[in-house]
């Protein structure tokens, strides 16, 4: 089962910063949390990872609370091309699998 | 670089028939592994293979197998094909199969089976 939380789905206007949400509460020390996102019919696309410290790449920032339980992925100007099923993955400690939840579903509004 | 590649991008086939489905990972990674997915869920792991040699395997029948070549591409086997097998099959590569090392996926083969 997936170690992940994220809500179903969510909304943002356009041009506006996306925060999307996830819980990890049994993540363990050196798991580390992963972002996918697909957009209908195509593969996933890589976004972001990190461990402890937060980090930051042209697509998206990605924000791990201190005690690594939850973390946010914003996208900080929104585009209609956004929208997509976005996945938070906890990486397993086993190293070779990615374990998928549900995602949220996020619609960039105009 | 190209990405992952995969081929065929759409194919239909008949209850009980085999498909074989093609990978060629990311120029210099080692690590190829194949996820289904049914329409409206995740990807659901199937293996994974590194320098050639099974490191995990999903909980998939035996009709399911595969295998990777010297050169670190990657062929998907089913056989007898069951209508629950239509989904889209993925593909995706890393460097190595370590935790952090990042997993890039491929636009995927749609199955059919009818």
């Amino acid at each position: 089962d997936a170690k992940t939380t994220q809500p179903p789905s969510m909304d943002c206007a356009e041009g506006r910063a996306a925060n999307l949400p996830c819980n990890h509460s049994t993540i363990s020390g050196n798991e580390y949390v992963y972002w996918y996102r697909q957009i209908h019919s195509q593969g996933p696309q890589y976004i972001i990872h990190g461990l402890k410290n937060n980090e930051t790449n042209e697509m998206a920032s990605l924000i791990i609370t201190e005690d690594r339980k939850s973390s946010t992925l914003i996208l900080p100007h929104a585009t209609l091309r956004d929208t997509a099923v976005y996945y938070c993955i906890v990486r397993a400690n086993s190293n070779y699998q990615l374990i998928w939840g549900a995602g949220t579903k996020l619609i960039i509004k105009p | 670089d190209a990405g992952v590649t995969q081929s065929p991008t759409h194919l239909i086939k008949t209850r009980g028939q085999q498909v074989t489905l093609r990978c060629s990972p990311i120029s210099g990674h080692k690590s190829v592994s194949w996820y289904q997915q049914v329409l409206g869920q995740g990807p659901q792991f199937i293996f994974q293979y590194y320098e050639k040699e099974e490191r995990g395997r999903g909980n998939f029948p035996d009709r399911f197998s595969a295998r990777q070549f010297p050169n670190y591409s990657s062929e998907l086997n089913v056989n007898a094909l069951l209508l629950g097998d239509s989904a889209l099959y993925l593909c995706a590569s890393s460097k190595q199969g370590n935790s952090g090392n990042t997993i890039y996926f491929g636009e995927g083969s749609w199955l059919t089976v009818v």
